[in-house]
């Protein structure tokens, strides 16, 4: 059963920091790998999405890698502003051909500090 | 038209009424989802339909009855609900299958009240 865990639960940073967010999964069989951003209340809002064949991908401030035989990803956020605050929430896809599950991670709380 | 649209935004039910949560999108994806989401935890998968036919129920109750009644509609009915079952209900949807860009795209919630 594939298991996420994302550390740290929780990160305060002051504004300008760069910062790092981490994920791990148990079974490297998976299809992508999918980073979410949820304010308090509302939906999830995709960031990043990687697959199983790539190595990092890139928007904007935002920066997330993927090595998936050791079962990590991490997303670099650069330059943190106190609009970032949110929890960011790894998943990964397995490869099935059907719809599938997602495994959700438990979440990054983040709080930048103006 | 890159969104999953649910509607109502908040809703609040007395444990006897019977009520529906809507989901739609029109990116022509045909795997849709409901998850459940409690305070401070990740979603949790309550129902998959591919191709407009449920495809995985992970046993919830029956008082939750998912529809599909065409590939851009989910709905969501509601009858007995239990205080419990107070949380936050997100629909998505990806691709079928594995393609390129099989990401999951989430709707914004509906914020379910049960008193």
């Amino acid at each position: 059963k594939q298991e996420v865990t994302q550390i740290p639960a929780a990160l305060s940073v002051p504004e300008g920091e760069n910062l790092v967010l981490n994920c791990s999964f148990t079974d490297s069989a998976i299809y992508n790998l999918q980073w979410f951003r949820q304010d308090p209340g509302k939906g999830l809002t995709s960031l990043l999405l990687i697959q199983s064949s790539q190595r990092e991908q890139t928007s904007g401030r935002l920066n997330a890698s993927l090595d998936k035989s050791s079962g990590r990803s991490t997303l670099y956020i650069a330059a943190s502003q106190p609009g970032d605050s949110a929890t960011y929430l790894c998943a990964v896809r397995p490869r099935e051909t059907s719809g599938s599950r997602l495994t959700f991670g438990e979440g990054t709380q983040l709080t930048v500090n103006p | 038209d890159t969104e999953v649209t649910q509607t109502p935004k908040h809703l609040v039910m007395g444990m006897t009424n019977k009520k529906s949560l809507k989901c739609e999108q029109h990116m022509g994806h045909r795997a849709m989802y409901w998850y459940k989401q409690k305070a401070k935890k990740p979603p949790e998968l309550m129902f998959v339909y591919s191709y407009e036919k449920l495809s995985i129920n992970e046993s919830v109750p029956s008082r939750f009855s998912p529809e599909c009644p065409n590939s851009s509609l989910l709905n969501l009915h509601l009858h007995a609900l239990q205080p419990e079952d107070s949380a936050l209900y997100l629909c998505a949807s990806s691709r079928q299958g594995l393609v390129v860009g099989g990401g999951y795209t989430f709707g914004s919630g509906t914020r379910l009240t049960v008193v």
